[in-house]
């Protein structure tokens, strides 16, 4: 089956304790994503990557790392998490090259983060 | 800036009444618009793309319009279920995707 995977679903996690949140998608797409959710705000992009060691930022990045070594993963680092990271976050793949946004995106479940 | 609107009071509908709910946008020429539909705790999922030259796009129960003059979109379900309760996304293609804040939408049986 078609699809990505983001884990974990939840977590809850104490200011400053690096943590990484992992995605991958097994649709051999070049281009993912990940977002960030909080009410009023919408969905808010953090990074992209259009391909294998191509990485940039989104609209709000700061406090965030990724990278892209293989093309099915694109795992989200949080170095030192702060409470204002918390926020359901989503990861999306598609075999867009990202350039055109002319195909669909596909979205994981979802991963909710607690920063207390 | 660049800046998308959906009308973030919700929309309750009486089941078989048809939901139509509005997209706007400034300050953007997207190639393309996208919606999606967005269940409680889950992931966007993807429902249709129209492109900047379409009027209009249908999928089953679902029709999308495109007005590059106006920049809006409008999306309407048709004979609208309980099943269709959702918050629905547009979201404009440029060179990423851009989404807006959604609208919930509620049919009562």
């Amino acid at each position: 089956e078609a699809q990505v995977t983001q884990n974990p679903r939840y977590l809850i996690t104490v200011t400053g304790k690096k943590l990484t949140v992992t995605c991958s998608q097994n649709m051999n797409h070049e281009y993912m994503s990940w977002y960030r959710q909080d009410p009023g705000l919408g969905l808010r992009q953090i990074y992209y990557s259009m391909n294998v060691e191509v990485t940039d930022k989104g609209d709000v990045p700061e406090g965030y790392k990724v990278s892209r070594k293989e093309k099915r993963n694109f795992p989200l680092i949080l170095e030192s998490p702060s409470p204002n990271q918390t926020s359901l976050y989503f990861c999306a793949s598609s075999p867009g090259t990202g350039v055109i946004w002319n195909t669909e995106a596909f979205f994981g479940q979802g991963t909710r983060l607690t920063v207390v | 800036s660049q800046k998308i609107e959906q009308n973030s009071e919700a929309l309750n509908i009486q089941e078989g009444k048809t939901a139509t709910l509005t997209c706007n946008y400034t300050n953007y020429s997207p190639a393309y618009l996208q919606w999606y539909r967005q269940d409680p705790g889950r992931g966007p999922v993807f429902l249709l793309l129209i492109r900047e030259n379409e009027k209009e796009k249908r999928k089953e129960r679902l029709k999308v319009t495109f007005d590059t003059t106006l920049k809006q979109s409008l999306f309407h379900i048709t004979a609208s279920q309980p099943a269709d309760s959702a918050t629905y996304l547009c979201a404009l293609a440029g060179n990423k995707l851009t989404f807006g804040g959604g609208t919930r939408v509620l049919v009562k049986p």
